[in-house]
């Protein structure tokens, strides 16, 4: 346990639908991060915040893909009118963020399956 | 070409036996980072370079900045060393991690 919790852990959906992902960091960790991981891949960055900003999106977060910190605490991903191609693992990670902090170790949560139907 | 190669892509040893996998990648970067997934999803972080060398029990991790190619060394492997090991890279400029394919390693008693 890394301490980085995520919720649920998998979600199956009909195409269509709406969905969302929350993730609790460790708390005192102001960096957190988004993934997404297919089958055989490697993870793919989707975006991250600076405590309650988001900094950077991928191209590969589509206009249906939103991320929230509101509080600079915990996150949640939406993904609005699924398709059959989000189907994928979705990774939260966090870190410390201090400001000059070059090697700023990432820390996963377990994950959240999404399986599109 | 993509940015982050990692070799072998697959790897099967005994159990003892000194165990390197190599990762190489093509842009300038500002650190690196070795992770851990075993079978279920879970990532663990094992390393994060931006030079040098670092180890860590049997561990041992290298980067050469200049070569833009690192090295993830497991010394005396053990059947639970098997998993897939990923590697990963920050640009110098923003916090986006290009992560490799991964290597999968398989330890046999």
């Amino acid at each position: 346990d890394t301490g980085v919790s995520q919720d649920p852990r998998h979600k199956i959906t009909k195409r269509g639908q709406n969905v969302t992902f929350r993730c609790d960091p460790i708390s005192e960790h102001n960096r957190l991060y988004w993934y997404r991981q297919t089958l055989g891949q490697g993870p793919e960055f989707l975006t991250y915040f600076q405590n309650e900003a988001q900094l950077e999106k991928s191209r590969l977060l589509s206009d249906r893909f939103s991320a929230e910190r509101p509080k600079g605490s915990f996150s949640t991903l939406e993904i609005q009118r699924t398709e059959q191609g989000d189907s994928a693992m979705y990774l939260c990670a966090s870190s410390l963020g201090r400001p000059g902090l070059r090697e700023d170790t990432q820390y996963f949560g377990p994950g959240t399956r999404l399986t599109v139907l | 070409k993509n940015e982050v190669e990692q070799s072998p892509q697959n790897l099967t040893a005994q159990e003892g036996e000194f165990i390197t996998i190599n990762c190489s990648y093509s842009v300038g970067i500002s650190a690196l980072h070795w992770l851990q997934q075993h079978p279920g999803g879970g990532i663990v972080s094992l390393f994060m370079l931006s030079s040098g060398k670092k180890k860590h029990g049997r561990l041992i991790a290298t980067i050469n900045i200049q070569e833009k190619h690192s090295s993830l060394h497991i010394t005396a492997s053990h059947p639970r060393d098997s998993a897939v090991y990923i590697c990963a890279v920050k640009g110098k400029y923003g916090q986006n991690f290009v992560f490799g394919p991964g290597t999968r390693l398989s330890v046999l008693p």
